[in-house]
């Protein structure tokens, strides 16, 4: 099955630097990879996702980058505000439905 | 209602209890799914839904894990003898269609003693 790998487990950075989580996925068949946020105690939120038949998609602060040769695709939030303080779950879908998703990454942003 | 729900949202019970957790996905919405989430891990799948389809049941962990809905309607997932590892927050998704975004629930926290 897909295995999804995400780094790092926890990224600290100051207010108005950018931050930058990476992910690599095993099975070549993944066709869709979504992006959630997730505040302490509340639900997993999407906040940006990518199919493999672009490269790079962009909302506001956010964009995701996608490798497709080399099985990788990357958060990037720039300007980064004390409210994208939370964990970061990437995840890569083959089928259409079944996400796998990586294990998260801990973002915190120092004022 | 606007967005996914779930009950109850939490649940404590001993061990080799039954529980039986709830899902109404958003109104219109024909997938829905079920993830599992252990403390500071990311989601594992566990069943997913898709109209009168036969449903994907391969992340279920165990033949104490059932799920069942109906049409397009409310789901349940219910865990027969449950043990100490069932502890989990138990998230319920769902999506126009199986290939749009999911969305998720505030889940289910499970707390077995």
């Amino acid at each position: 099955g897909e295995n999804v790998e995400q780094h790092p487990s926890t990224l600290s950075v100051q207010e108005g630097d950018s931050a930058v989580i990476k992910c690599t996925y095993s099975d070549s068949a993944s066709n869709y990879f979504p992006w959630y946020k997730q505040e302490l105690g509340k639900r997993p939120q999407l906040i940006i996702d990518i199919r493999s038949n672009v490269g790079e998609k962009k909302d506001q602060r956010i964009a995701v980058t996608l490798n497709k040769t080399a099985k990788h695709f990357s958060l990037h939030i720039t300007e980064t505000q004390p409210e994208d303080s939370a964990v970061y779950f990437c995840a890569a879908s083959s089928n259409d439905y079944k996400l796998s998703f990586g294990a998260g990454t801990t973002v915190t942003v120092r004022a | 209602g606007a967005g996914v729900s779930q009950s109850p949202s939490n649940k404590v019970t001993e061990k080799g209890k039954d529980v039986e957790l709830r899902c109404d996905p958003i109104s219109g919405h024909t997938a829905l799914y079920w993830y599992r989430q252990r403390l500071g891990q990311g989601l594992e799948f566990l069943i997913y839904f898709q109209g009168n389809s036969a449903p994907d049941k391969s992340g279920l962990p165990s033949d104490r894990f059932s799920a069942e809905r109906t049409g397009e309607s409310v789901s349940t997932l219910t865990i027969q003898r449950t043990q100490q590892e069932d502890s989990a927050v138990y998230l319920c998704a769902s999506s126009l269609w199986r290939d749009q975004p999911q969305h998720f629930g505030d889940g289910t926290r499970l707390s077995i003693l």
